[in-house]
């Protein structure tokens, strides 16, 4: 079964800088996706940023891009010139390109922006 | 706009009462998810459906049940609410097929208190 682990509880960074948030997955597979979702205090799940295992390419939203080491199975989340707005739970997730299209989530990452 | 909704956003109910969680898509997408959050869990996969009358179990779906008699809604069942079900519960919806058609969206969640 596919693990997705985030080692960071909880981040903090100033408003303006860059922050980059961890996550390592664990899979036997060579084709899949690997999201991050942020949570608001509002509760509201939203996409970030999404990748396609087969593109080698990084994946790229504006202020946020991943980098994707799929040698390493790691999938980092950046966020550049951090905004108050950003403060949230971060979540990192995985998806078989086969059989269950299922989300397999990690435990989060709070970041806090310091103003 | 098309949307995902979820009543009712809130919840409190007595431990073994049957409780019935809605969850209603006007995107016409054919696959719909269950998931739970809890503290240090992410996000766990209840039950999914990948069109009418199909349902599938997830990882966490004991005491849970799901039927799927159109392509809007898809309702999750408590049938025995338990103190252990206490939790915030999340729908999501996504279209069929590869590429970013296949994303899942989320609904704004409803929290569950059983007493």
């Amino acid at each position: 079964a596919q693990t997705v682990t985030q080692s960071q509880p909880e981040m903090s960074v100033q408003e303006a800088e860059t922050v980059t948030l961890s996550c390592t997955y664990d899979t036997s597979e060579s084709d899949y996706y690997l999201f991050w979702y942020k949570q608001p205090p509002s509760r509201q799940m939203i996409l970030v940023i999404r990748q396609e295992a087969y593109k080698q390419q990084n994946a790229t939203e504006n202020r946020f891009s991943v980098n994707f080491q799929k040698a390493a199975k790691s999938f980092s989340l950046k966020i550049s010139d951090s905004q108050l707005g950003d403060a949230a739970m971060y979540f990192c997730a995985y998806r078989s390109s086969q059989g269950a299209q299922k989300l397999v989530f990690g435990q989060g990452t709070r970041l806090t922006i310091n103003p | 706009d098309a949307e995902i909704t979820q009543s009712p956003r809130h919840k409190i109910t007595e431990t073994g009462r049957q409780v019935t969680l809605a969850c209603h898509q006007t995107w016409n997408h054919n696959n719909m998810f269950w998931y739970r959050q809890d503290l240090g869990h992410g996000l766990r996969l209840i039950h999914y459906s990948y069109g009418v009358q199909d349902t599938n179990k997830g990882e966490v779906s004991d005491g849970y049940s799901v039927s799927r008699s159109n392509t809007e809604d898809l309702p999750l069942t408590l049938e025995s609410a338990a103190s252990s079900q206490t939790s915030v519960y999340f729908c999501a919806s996504s279209e069929s097929g590869r590429g970013v058609k296949d994303t899942q969206y989320f609904g704004p969640g409803t929290r569950l208190t059983v007493l």
